[in-house]
């Protein structure tokens, strides 16, 4: 299976819930990051943690990362309709010799539908 | 500020033919990278730059692919000859890598993205 997978692949809320969406991976990271994708845009960046951390917020969003566990979750609470997207995690993990690149492995999403 | 730019958004065009897409990154970032996105293989990292320099091209899947950037502010993707399994939507991205370290912990900034179909 592939570094960086989201759990569910799809979930379809009502408008006020919160939406929960985990990620899990296989490899030793320095962040993972998470990304929206609307429908025929280019992904959008929301939020970074780094491997030392193990929770942070930006506005409704919250992100938990477990490095024991390699998972990560993010949490929209509260959500509008404009959440509606896919929402993908994806992980750095650095270079050998110490360089990173920022390269990152993205896994395959989940669709989040929230009805108005 | 203005985003990464990429053109066409979209391409038609029959298999055999060239095609060229092309992106421009974010004004003062150092690192570009290129990905392909099917719905069945998801986003998939085809090469990337840092300081206009390949550092990586293990993504890609064929020799008929090609990339380059003759400078920071240009880059492109080339097929020759197109298949009709290239039809994706074809992404660049860009970041600020800070040098000499470990960890870059810096976002990418997408386009987005040229919808190719080979026909």
């Amino acid at each position: 299976s592939q570094q960086g997978e989201e759990d569910p692949q799809a979930l379809s809320i009502q408008e006020g819930e919160n939406a929960t969406m985990n990620c899990s991976y296989k490899t030793s990271i320095n962040n993972l990051q998470w990304y929206r994708q609307n429908s025929g845009r280019g992904l959008v960046h929301l939020i970074l943690i780094r491997s030392n951390e193990r929770e942070k917020h930006s506005g409704r969003l919250r992100v938990t990362l477990d490095t024991s566990k390699k998972s990560s979750s993010l949490l929209i609470t509260a959500s509008r309709a404009a959440d509606t997207a896919s929402y993908f995690c994806a992980t750095d993990s650095g270079n050998a010799g110490g360089t990173s690149y920022g390269k990152l492995t993205f896994g395959q999403g989940t669709i989040l539908t929230v009805h108005p | 500020d203005a985003g990464v730019i990429q053109s066409p958004r979209h391409e038609v065009t029959e298999m055999g033919q060239e095609v060229t897409l092309r992106c421009k990154p974010i004004s003062g970032h150092n690192s570009l990278f290129w990905y392909r996105q099917t719905m069945m293989r998801g986003l998939e990292l085809l090469i990337y730059f840092n300081n206009n320099v390949p550092i990586d091209d293990s993504g890609m899947p064929e020799d008929r692919f090609s990339a380059k950037m003759p400078n920071a502010s240009f880059s492109t993707l080339k097929i020759q000859p197109s298949e009709p399994r290239d039809s994706a939507v074809y992404f660049c991205a860009s970041s600020f890598l800070w040098t000499g370290g470990a960890g870059n912990n810096q976002p990418q900034h997408f386009g987005d993205g040229t919808r190719l179909s080979i026909l």
